[in-house]
């Protein structure tokens, strides 16, 4: 049982590039979510689904895409990549109904 | 939407001391009230939490206390070690047009001196 995982661990890009980052789980939970943590900062949502084909705004979307098209993944997705998306990126995932968010072992990436 | 407000931001305290941390809350509604703990470098992960029922609940030397009529919780660790050195965040649990979401508050870092 993995739990979550997220690959790259470490990417550096280049302003303008592109990336996706990956998110699996493999306990068959119904919500998952990504945030972005700023160096000394709490955790900012920047989208969430509840199932799959199902994705919502969090707090901090521009910049970021997300897919839901299976129960166990929930890939990112940054287009043009900008110095202000550099933060360290978390996957979790959770059920439904308030329950324990698991989360991945984060994403640090830098942007220059 | 949530905002979830948390203090202090930073607390030194000195080993075998308490040490306290507070999380207002907008939403009467959230019902969910997880504590997480991250070490540098490390993920978050759960430590210990509550739900809008309970008033207090507590695990060996953590505690956390619930006051739904004044939206606030805190956490209280007891007989502090240098092990529970960590940033702690607070979090609120409430429903969205799509289902439940965690907000979290802005993290303190816990300092336990020897």
């Amino acid at each position: 049982n993995a739990g979550v995982t997220q690959t790259p661990k470490f990417r550096i890009l280049k302003i303008g590039q592109s990336m996706t980052l990956q998110c699996t789980q493999d306990m068959n939970h119904n919500y998952m979510y990504w945030y972005r943590q700023d160096p000394g900062m709490g955790l900012k949502l920047i989208y969430y689904s509840v199932g799959a084909g199902i994705t919502d705004k969090g707090e901090v979307p521009n910049g970021y895409n997300v897919s839901r098209s299976t129960t166990e993944d929930f890939p990112l997705r940054l287009e043009l990549a900008a110095p202000s998306q550099t933060s360290v990126y978390f996957c979790a995932s959770s059920f439904p109904g308030g329950t324990e968010a698991f989360f991945g072992q984060g994403t640090r990436l830098t942007v220059v | 939407g949530e905002n979830v407000e948390q203090h202090p931001s930073t607390l030194s305290v000195q080993e075998g001391d308490s040490a306290v941390i507070k999380c207002t809350y907008s939403d009467s509604a959230s019902n969910y009230f997880p504590w997480y703990k991250q070490e540098l470098g490390k993920r978050p992960q759960l430590i210990i939490d509550i739900r809008s029922n309970v008033g207090e609940k507590k695990d060996q030397r953590i505690a956390v206390t619930l006051n739904k009529t004044a939206k606030h919780f805190s956490l209280h660790i007891t007989e502090t070690q240098p092990e529970d050195s960590a940033v702690y965040f607070c979090a609120a649990s409430t429903r969205s047009n799509a289902g439940n979401m965690l907000t979290f508050g802005g993290g303190t870092r816990l300092m336990v001196k020897p």
